[in-house]
């Protein structure tokens, strides 16, 4: 199983500031087949970006995804009240299909 | 624009099984595979597993023992059947579509709320 690491736990940020959320994988990820999803309380995860660096229909460009191999990265460029959520990466590159803990991107 | 809309018990006792339908609008059933994913109160997202409209199906090792997904074509729906629950089995489920093997899930249901309590 590819066992997926966020870090940090926790992100304390103001509006307007940047967010860099990281992800390592414990294999490589088979053709940079990695997802993040965004969640809000009471909702279900929404997809931000597929394929590493691709974003989903609807994400606005502040959100970016880098990476390759075994190292992610999701980047909030400038962040938006709405932005304050938990964040998921995902692989879908090998079975079984796995997620990691989450990062908490919280009002500072 | 698909939409996926689930529902089933949302409690039960000890070792009875959990029974969960997602119903699939707005889009053929065909040509996609159809995933469900937990998510105990307050932590993470684990996947349970996977069929495709012929039947296929892909569990998590950490599951398959006691997990059953199974499609209704005539309908637009996939089920989710967990033996055995236990209290640890206590999460919200949600259904999701891939597109693809090789895929993100997209879109996701609302989710249900499943508790597990004697």
């Amino acid at each position: 199983e590819n066992v997926l690491t966020q870090s940090p736990d926790t992100l304390s940020l103001s509006p307007g500031e940047r967010a860099t959320l990281s992800c390592r994988a414990s294999q490589s990820v088979t053709s940079s087949y990695l997802a993040w999803y965004q969640q809000k309380p009471g909702q279900a995860p929404r997809p931000l970006i597929y394929g590493a660096s691709s974003r989903a229909t609807g994400i606005p460009d502040r959100f970016s995804g880098s990476g390759s191999g075994t190292d992610f990265t999701l980047t909030i460029s400038r962040l938006e009240p709405e932005d304050f959520a938990v964040y998921y990466c995902q692989q879908y590159g090998s079975s079984p299909r796995t997620f990691g803990q989450g990062t908490k991107v919280e009002i500072k | 624009q698909v939409q996926l809309q689930q529902w089933g018990a949302g409690l039960l006792k000890p070792s009875e099984t959990l029974s969960l339908t997602c119903a699939v609008y707005g889009e053929s059933f065909s040509s996609f595979y159809w995933s469900w994913i937990r998510q105990p109160p307050g932590m993470g997202l684990e996947w349970i597993g996977e069929i495709n409209y012929n039947g296929g199906t892909n569990y998590n090792p950490s599951l398959k023992s006691r997990v059953t997904i199974s499609v209704d074509t005539s309908k637009n729906q996939f089920s989710l059947k967990l033996r055995s629950v236990t209290a640890a089995d206590t999460a919200i489920y949600y259904c999701a579509r891939l597109p693809s093997w090789y895929s993100w899930f997209d879109p996701w249901g609302q989710g249900t709320l499943v508790i597990v309590s004697s």
